[in-house]
């Protein structure tokens, strides 16, 4: 079955660029019928989506993060990263890559990875 | 964005209880609304799409109900191992939007 895994480093600082890639396996990137999503979840909060992509390069950000945030596909590694810039320490969340069944509408997503914890602090 | 607000926060229950977890949209999202477990340490897990399809492998006392702005989770006898926190979702209106979390414990 398919099964997702975040990997990346569990310490940013301020105004850094946080880099997470969250690696496939199982299954192909490049089936047309799947977008692929960030979701995050800050200590003590709620879940928050943070943007899907398709692996054609359909792509759709959370409006509140967009300025900051990348989301790319590299299909021969069957990958997917995010990229989120300038972050703070409200950026501090265990983050979790997921596919979904769409982009948005009627949109489900099955499997999760596991998570990983990214910590902004100096 | 639509405001997803789930209640209780938390509860505690017997083994063998019924227990129901309400999510709440602030605005109308027809059935579009999925519910997810999460164990620590794992990964979170779709239970139920739609607002009442249970996805393939979730055991049958798990349910799910609801339309428009209302809806409920049902698990129907307790077990240990639904000890978890449980997420709504909705995927009628950009963005997505999740609940807060209803923490069941035993």
């Amino acid at each position: 079955q398919v099964q997702l895994q975040e990997s990346g480093p569990g310490l940013v600082k301020p105004s850094e660029t946080l880099s997470l890639t969250c690696t496939v396996s199982g299954g192909s990137i490049s089936s047309s019928t799947y977008y692929w999503g960030w979701i995050r979840q800050p200590p003590g909060k709620g879940l928050e989506w943070i943007a899907s992509i398709h692996y054609s390069g359909n792509t759709y950000y959370n409006s509140s993060l967009k300025s900051r945030l990348a989301i790319s596909v590299d299909t021969s590694k069957n990958q997917l990263s995010l990229k989120l810039n300038s972050v703070t320490a409200a950026d501090t969340a265990v983050y979790y890559c997921a596919r979904g069944t769409s982009a948005w509408y009627e949109c489900r997503f099955d499997p999760w990875g596991q998570g990983t914890l990214v910590t902004v602090s100096s | 964005d639509i405001q997803m607000t789930q209640s209780p926060p938390s509860l505690s229950a017997s083994v063998g209880d019924r227990v129901t977890i309400t999510c709440r949209a602030s605005q109308g999202i027809s059935s579009w609304l999925a519910w997810y477990q999460r164990k620590p340490g794992k990964a979170p897990k779709l239970l139920i799409y739609a607002a009442s399809s249970l996805q393939s492998g979730v055991p049958s006392r798990f349910s799910g109900s609801g339309y428009g702005t209302d809806f409920t989770l049902t698990i129907s006898s307790l077990q240990p191992e639904d000890v978890a926190t449980y997420y709504c979702q909705q995927a009628n209106s950009f963005p997505l939007t999740f609940g807060g979390g209803t923490k069941v414990e035993i």
